[in-house]
């Protein structure tokens, strides 16, 4: 059974650094491409960084280009975010997906999703 | 333009047909991906490429798509399909993604 488990989330003040982590297992991790989606209270989904398997390409929402850092360790079935100058705006739940093969690369599982809540 | 445009909100009777639309000039190039999420739960893939169902998804749901303008369609609504729809697609920059603001459908 295919399962991804996020951790590493809380209550930061802005500025601050948090850095997640999803633990996947159930399927080849270094077969896959990885991403993470943010959800705000009440609003809807936003897409945040992609990682190819191998980590070869890696991109970024604008709104966190600079200050976001994914990386993944396949030895380790692991996939991370390191999220530094955080901002109010950051808060939100965080779910680490999946990414099928192919063209269309959808996000076939998914986390159950962190809360990161950014506040002074 | 690399948004894409949902409905707020569609209401349905119980088994009768809704068509839920996106549109977004990147659809023209890139395939459109549907979501559903429940309150409370992760989304949970409904339809990708235009119209291929992940395993265990009902074949009430279907996808199409023309030109800028991609819709899901549930065919025979149920209770259990209450939720909120996103679609989702690649940008024009081919590598990120983008997701449409969501349609709550209520099934009524």
């Amino acid at each position: 059974e295919v399962q991804l488990v996020e951790s590493g989330g809380g209550l930061v003040k802005p500025g601050g650094s948090l850095r997640l982590s999803c633990a996947a297992s159930g399927f080849t991790f270094s077969s896959y491409s990885m991403n993470w989606v943010r959800q705000a209270p009440g609003k809807g989904l936003e897409w945040v960084s992609f990682i190819s398997d191998g980590s070869s390409y890696i991109y970024y929402a604008d709104s966190v280009s600079g200050r976001f850092t994914i990386s993944r360790d396949n030895a380790k079935n692991s996939l991370f975010l390191q999220m530094n100058n955080l901002r109010a705006e950051d808060t939100a739940v965080y779910y680490c997906a999946r990414g099928l093969p192919g063209t269309a690369r959808p996000f076939d599982y998914w986390g159950q999703g962190i809360l990161v809540t950014v506040s002074s | 333009s690399s948004e894409l445009t949902q409905d707020p909100a569609v209401s349905v009777a119980l088994g009768q047909t809704v068509r839920i639309a996106c549109q977004g000039d990147s659809l023209r190039n890139y395939y459109a991906i549907w979501y559903q999420q429940k309150p409370g739960q992760a989304p949970v893939l409904v339809i990708y490429s235009d119209n291929n169902r992940p395993l265990g998804i009902p074949d009430r749901f279907s996808g199409s798509s023309s030109g800028d303008t991609a819709s899901l369609t549930i065919s025979g609504a149920q209770a259990e399909d209450e939720a909120v729809y996103y679609c989702n697609s690649r940008d024009s920059s081919g590598h990120r993604y983008v997701f449409g603001a969501g349609t709550k459908v209520t099934v009524l």
